[in-house]
């Protein structure tokens, strides 16, 4: 059974530039998640989608918004990229019932964003 | 709010010792509660879960018990390897929070031969 794949594995951009981001869950999965991790921050919790809808979202300015398709896979973009945007972006997915996750959420090696 | 608190690290250990790993949470109602570990330069796995008061999630040695009355999850195994070096996250399910877990700050260890 294939695991959370994301897309590309690393980057490197320029600040002023938009970058996409992607992730294709678990085959049957359908709740996609984003998290953003630093040294400094931690993980924090971005969105989440489920049906092509966001159901949950965290803390961060509009330039981080994301999407979800028909098949369930992930897209997430940030625009005007900053400095501080440098990270690991994570997306997990889960086999949910409900809003109710039943084994709890699998994690992709994550893309490796780098703001120059 | 909710969230979740580790004790800090790095914790450095000789092969074959017994490790435990603090984690205390802050929740309304009944979270879930996991912890995961992430080793260089790859994502988070899930190394196992509890979701209701007193049970055991265990896994390839390790094992955490869901303590409502101390409010805790904490992390043991009885004989650490070498391979078991990495990063150790606790994190939380909020009740009706559909996506979002809340992390603690991570704990690394260091075992050593």
């Amino acid at each position: 059974k294939a695991g959370v794949t994301q897309t590309p594995r690393y980057l490197i951009k320029t600040r002023g530039q938009q970058v996409t981001l992607s992730c294709s869950p678990i085959s049957g999965h359908r709740s996609v998640s984003w998290y953003q991790q630093t040294p400094g921050q931690g993980l924090q919790f971005l969105f989440e989608y489920f049906s092509e809808t966001q159901r949950n979202k965290g803390n961060f300015p509009g330039r981080f918004s994301g999407r979800q398709f028909s098949n369930s896979r992930s897209e997430m973009n940030v625009s005007t990229l900053e400095l501080g945007d440098s990270a690991l972006y994570l997306c997990a997915s889960s086999f949910t019932r409900g809003i109710e996750s039943l084994y709890g959420y699998t994690f992709g090696s994550g893309t490796r964003l780098t703001v120059v | 709010g909710n969230s979740v608190t580790q004790m800090e690290g790095p914790v450095t250990l000789s092969e074959e010792a017994f490790l435990t790993i603090n984690c205390t949470y802050t929740a309304t109602g009944y979270p879930s509660l996991f912890w995961y570990v992430q080793y260089p330069g790859e994502g988070l796995q899930l190394l196992l879960k509890a979701t209701k008061a007193d049970d055991k999630g265990s896994n390839k040695g390790f094992e955490a018990t869901y303590r409502k009355e101390t409010t805790s999850f904490h992390l043991e195994k009885g004989s650490v390897q070498v391979s078991d070096s990495a990063v150790y996250f606790c994190a939380l399910h909020g009740s009706g929070n559909t996506g979002k877990l809340i992390f603690g700050q991570g704990t690394t260890l260091q075992v050593k031969p």
